[in-house]
C-alpha cells in the first residue's frame, strides 16, 4: 500500500515571500503520478500542481514548482513571491499510473499542511 | 474542460431520512468518478469509485448499504446517504477524470455539507 506523509501541520509565511512545504511517499510502484492541490476556505480542492514519476524535470506553473527526489520519494512544493491568496489547507497525493499498473485512478492523500500568509 | 458541479451546496435534514447528492462533469464524460468524505481540518477520506454502468467499488469499512452510490450516466453520479444519522454528519465530496486529458488528473467539486439534526 502506499503512503504519503506531510509532517508539517501548519506553516506560516510573509507575504511576497517563499516558502516550501514538503511531502514524502513510499510506494514500491516505479510508475506513478504525484500531485498538490490546495484547499482554500472555500473547501473547494483545486489542482496546483503534478508530477509525472517518469519525467525527471521538475514540474513548474507560475509561482508553484515542485522538487521531484524520486530515489528519496521526496515531492516538496515550492511557491515563490507568497500572496494572500495562498492561504489555504495544501495537500500531498499519490496515484498509481493506470496504465502500468492497472489500477483504477485511486488519490492516496496526505494529512495536509495549513498554510498562512501574513500581510 | 473539467468542471464538476455538486448539489446541494448544503442540506440540513432529520434524522432517520435519505438525502441524495448530486455530482455532474459540466464538460466532459466520466467514466469513472470518486466520492470522499472530509471532516473539518483533515483530509479527505475515499469512500468509493463510481463506474458508469456498473456497480460502485467501496473502500474498506465503507458501508455499501448506508452510502448508495449510482452512476447512471457518463455525466450523473449519485450519492444518497440513507437512514441518515448525526454521525454521518460531514463534507462530502466527488471528483472526476476527464479521460481526453493527458495525466488521468482528478477535479473536484464544490462538496456538500451535511447536517442531520
Amino acid at each position: 500500500a502506499q503512503t504519503v506523509t506531510q509532517s508539517q501541520p501548519e506553516m506560516s509565511v510573509q507575504e511576497a515571500e517563499t516558502v516550501t512545504l514538503s511531502c514524502t511517499y513510499d510506494t514500491s510502484e516505479s510508475n506513478y503520478y504525484l500531485f498538490w492541490y490546495k484547499q482554500p476556505p472555500s473547501r473547494q480542492m483545486i489542482l496546483v500542481i503534478r508530477q509525472e514519476a517518469y519525467k525527471q524535470q521538475n514540474a513548474t506553473e507560475n509561482r508553484f514548482s515542485v522538487n521531484f527526489q524520486k530515489a528519496a520519494k521526496s515531492f516538496s512544493l515550492k511557491i515563490s513571491d507568497s500572496q494572500l491568496g495562498d492561504t489555504a489547507m495544501y495537500f500531498c497525493a499519490f496515484m498509481k499510473h493506470p496504465l502500468y499498473t492497472g489500477a483504477n485512478s485511486k488519490l492516496t492523500f496526505g494529512k495536509g499542511i495549513t498554510l498562512s500568509v501574513r500581510p | 474542460g473539467a468542471v464538476v458541479s455538486q448539489h446541494p451546496s448544503r442540506v440540513i435534514c432529520k434524522s432517520g431520512t435519505s438525502v441524495k447528492i448530486e455530482c455532474r462533469s459540466l464538460d466532459f464524460q466520466a467514466t469513472t468518478m470518486f466520492w470522499y468524505r472530509q471532516f473539518p481540518k483533515q483530509s479527505l477520506m475515499l469512500m468509493a469509485t463510481s463506474n458508469e454502468g456498473s456497480k460502485a467499488t467501496y473502500e474498506q469499512g465503507v458501508e455499501k448499504d448506508k452510502f448508495l452510490i449510482n452512476h447512471a450516466s457518463l455525466t450523473l453520479s449519485t450519492l444518497t446517504v440513507t437512514s441518515a444519522h448525526p454521525e454521518d454528519s460531514s463534507f462530502y465530496i466527488c471528483s472526476a477524470i476527464n479521460p481526453t486529458l493527458v495525466g488521468e488528473t482528478q477535479y473536484f467539486g464544490p462538496g456538500t455539507r451535511l447536517l442531520v439534526l
